[in-house]
């Protein structure tokens, strides 16, 4: 009963490092995206895809690029980390008609420092 | 961007008391979700409203939909610890789009 799996759970980089964040889920959904969590801002949508195959940027993609190769895992890559980078990184997963229900994953906090 | 506002930021009451979140938008939406969320975990789906002036329970929490479909609010009855988290509203703009756009939530504390 796994869900959406996020790795790692903590992660601290020095600026100019690059890392990728894992997101796996296995429940077959076909639409996952990426989420930034910081305090008192809410979550903010980074990218998305609709499939595998296809992805599109959200509010706050500068930094940031993904892509999705199967319907189950969408990686999240830094490229060059920033201080303003630091923050708690949700990836979801849904179905892409009927509910629309998020199934979010346990985060990764990430410190650039 | 959409902008999604949740009030209060912050709040903190006694195990007993009654208390309503609201979350307002200048858009119309499509549907509503509130999540809630632990420390250490991601959002977990409370509820999803659709049709404006809608009314859902679930147990002790009341939701309802703004009849304009503008805002929404969360009203929990006779509070208790187990309550305590962040609360979050999410909504989506256009139907058929999955892309959720959040409020900055509110963080509830229940006092024992």
């Amino acid at each position: 009963n796994a869900g959406v799996t996020q790795t790692p759970k903590f992660q601290v980089l020095k600026t100019g490092q690059s890392m990728t964040l894992q997101c796996a889920q296995d429940m077959n959904h076909e639409y996952m995206s990426w989420y930034r969590q910081d305090p008192g801002m809410g979550l903010r949508l980074i990218h998305y895809s609709v499939g595998a195959g296809i992805t599109d940027q959200g509010e706050v993609p500068n930094g940031y690029n993904v892509s999705r190769s199967t319907t189950e895992d969408f990686p999240l890559r830094l490229l060059s980390a920033a201080p303003s980078q630091t923050s708690v990184y949700f990836c979801a997963s849904s179905e892409v008609q009927g509910r629309t229900e998020a199934f979010f994953g346990q985060g990764t906090r990430l410190t650039v420092v | 961007t959409q902008l999604l506002e949740q009030s209060p930021q912050f709040l903190s009451i006694q195990e007993g008391e009654n208390l309503t979140v609201y979350c307002n938008s200048s858009s119309v939406f499509s549907s509503l979700q509130w999540y809630r969320q632990e420390p250490g975990e991601g959002p977990v789906l409370l509820v999803t409203v659709v049709t404006g002036g809608e009314v859902k329970k679930l147990k002790r929490l009341t939701f309802q939909f703004g009849d304009a479909r503008k805002d929404s609010s969360l009203h929990i009855t006779a509070a208790q610890p187990g309550d305590t988290g962040l609360y979050l509203c999410a909504a989506q703009y256009q139907t058929g789009a999955n892309n959720l756009f959040f409020g900055t939530g509110t963080r509830l504390t229940v006092i024992p």
